[in-house]
């Protein structure tokens, strides 16, 4: 059983370029998670998918962020126009939701460490 | 809301001491309870969760947690530290009614002193 797997795993970028980033999630996970995390943080929920399904949306991922998940397996995000203050930590993280039980376990990846200069 | 509070952001321990790291939460039903350790530059790793049942949690790496609902909180703790326990540690939050996401407290930096 593979784990969650995230790439790049650093990305260094100018001011005002686009970005995208990879998420491979645990095969069977039905739910993928999009977490961002700031220098001496806790990570902060961005958005999340049930299969293909994007279901929610943070405040936090403002017009220049989307996020896809077009087959239900793999997912990407993408930042348009990126400035300073989208330098952080972009982790992944899947896990399988039941219909019959409550609570889930997600499994975390990586992480893409962002550098915006 | 959720809101998770972890009010000390460093600890420092010497080896073979105990640790305990607090947690408390904010919010109205039972939430699922999560700690993971996270070290410099890497992801983050479950050591143990509380959905229902016992309120006291064994995870990896010997710790465990104990989920006490009056106090709303769910304090983590070790009997024996060793040098590889140093990390950031954070505590989550998470309900159903809410998608599951988790809210995560701030961590708690553990250094561990020879």
């Amino acid at each position: 059983d593979t784990g969650v797997s995230q790439d790049p795993r650093h990305k260094i970028t100018k001011r005002g370029q686009n970005v995208t980033f990879r998420c491979d999630p645990i095969s069977e996970h039905n739910r993928l998670y999009w977490y961002r995390q700031t220098l001496g943080q806790g990570p902060e929920f961005l958005t999340y998918f049930q299969n293909e399904a994007q279901l929610e949306k943070s405040r936090l991922l403002s017009d220049r962020f989307s996020a896809e998940r077009p087959k239900g397996s793999f997912s990407t995000l993408e930042i348009q126009r990126t400035e300073q203050g989208d330098s952080a930590m972009y982790l992944c993280a899947s896990s399988l939701e039941r219909r019959t039980s409550g609570g889930n376990t997600q499994y975390f990846g990586p992480g893409t460490r962002l550098t915006v200069l | 809301a959720q809101s998770v509070t972890q009010p000390d952001i460093h600890i420092t321990v010497s080896e073979g001491a105990s640790l305990e790291l607090r947690c408390n939460y904010s919010y109205g039903a039972t939430p699922y309870l999560f700690w993971y350790v996270q070290s410099p530059g890497q992801g983050l790793q479950l050591l143990l969760k509380y959905f229902s049942g016992d309120t006291l949690v064994q995870g990896i790496k010997g710790f465990e947690a104990e989920f006490k609902r009056s106090q709303s909180s769910f304090n983590l703790r070790k009997p024996s530290v060793h040098w590889s326990d140093a990390a950031e540690y954070f505590c989550a939050v998470g309900a159903r009614a809410a998608g599951n996401k988790l809210t995560f407290g701030g961590g708690t930096r553990v250094l561990v002193k020879p």
